[in-house]
């Protein structure tokens, strides 16, 4: 089956400095997804990348997907205590946009001011 | 934009008792919905895979006859966790899909999750 491992699990970092996460997939991926949440509370969609090599940004943070499609980093320019929480990779489990995703174990991210 | 509306967003009962989380999508039509499950500092597994009209499909390890799943619309399914004890205590979340991509997006939207915790 597939699984999807990301890292850092954890990091702390300045207010203001760079950082990436990666989420490294077993198989090649269908469709990978960034997620950022606070614990106990919902997802926020952040972006979707499916063709090898796309990248995409918003704001203050990129994403992009290896060629292979087997690998993708979250990269977050200039943090801001506001980036802070679990930053969550997913997958599609299968083709077809059927929404059926298996997760990373998440990256938890504080930003200190 | 698509909207995901689950509820409660919190729960708290006694041992014993059963809970139904109800997940409802408000402005389309998802043919399929999934439930997971949190636990803390843990990422979300999922749980079943919910289809309008037929039974829901259940991972390994998750036992049917405790989490039940009803999808009686295109709009509601909704997970009942029976006889509920304290290590049925997780943060349950559930997403909803149509088969192609909302809003140019995704093909999958989250309710907001609710937490769960037996006395």
């Amino acid at each position: 089956s597939q699984e999807l491992e990301q890292s850092p699990q954890s990091l702390i970092v300045q207010e203001g400095k760079n950082l990436t996460i990666n989420c490294t997939s077993s198989k090649t991926l269908y469709g990978l997804y960034w997620y950022k949440q606070k614990y106990g509370e919902g997802l926020i969609f952040l972006m979707m990348l499916q063709k090898g090599g796309e990248e995409k940004s918003h704001e203050k943070i990129t994403a992009k997907l290896d060629e292979k499609k087997q690998q993708s980093s979250l990269h977050i320019t200039a943090s801001q205590p506001s980036h802070a929480g679990i930053y969550l990779c997913g997958a599609d489990a299968s083709s077809g946009n059927t929404g059926k995703l298996i997760f990373g174990q998440g990256t938890t991210l504080q930003v200190k001011p | 934009g698509a909207v995901v509306s689950q509820h409660p967003s919190r729960v708290i009962c006694k041992s014993g008792t059963s809970v139904k989380i109800e997940c409802r999508s408000l402005d389309f039509q998802a043919t399929t919905m999934f439930w997971y499950r949190q636990f803390p500092k843990q990422s979300l597994m999922l749980m079943a895979t919910s289809n309008e009209g037929s039974k829901a499909t259940y991972e390994q390890g998750v036992e049917k006859d405790k989490f039940l799943i009803n999808h009686a619309s295109l709009t509601l399914s909704t997970l009942t966790v029976t006889s509920a004890h304290p290590e049925d205590s997780s943060f349950y979340i559930c997403s909803a899909a149509t088969g192609f991509l909302i809003d140019g997006n995704q093909p999958q939207h989250f309710g907001d999750g609710t937490r769960l915790s037996i006395l």
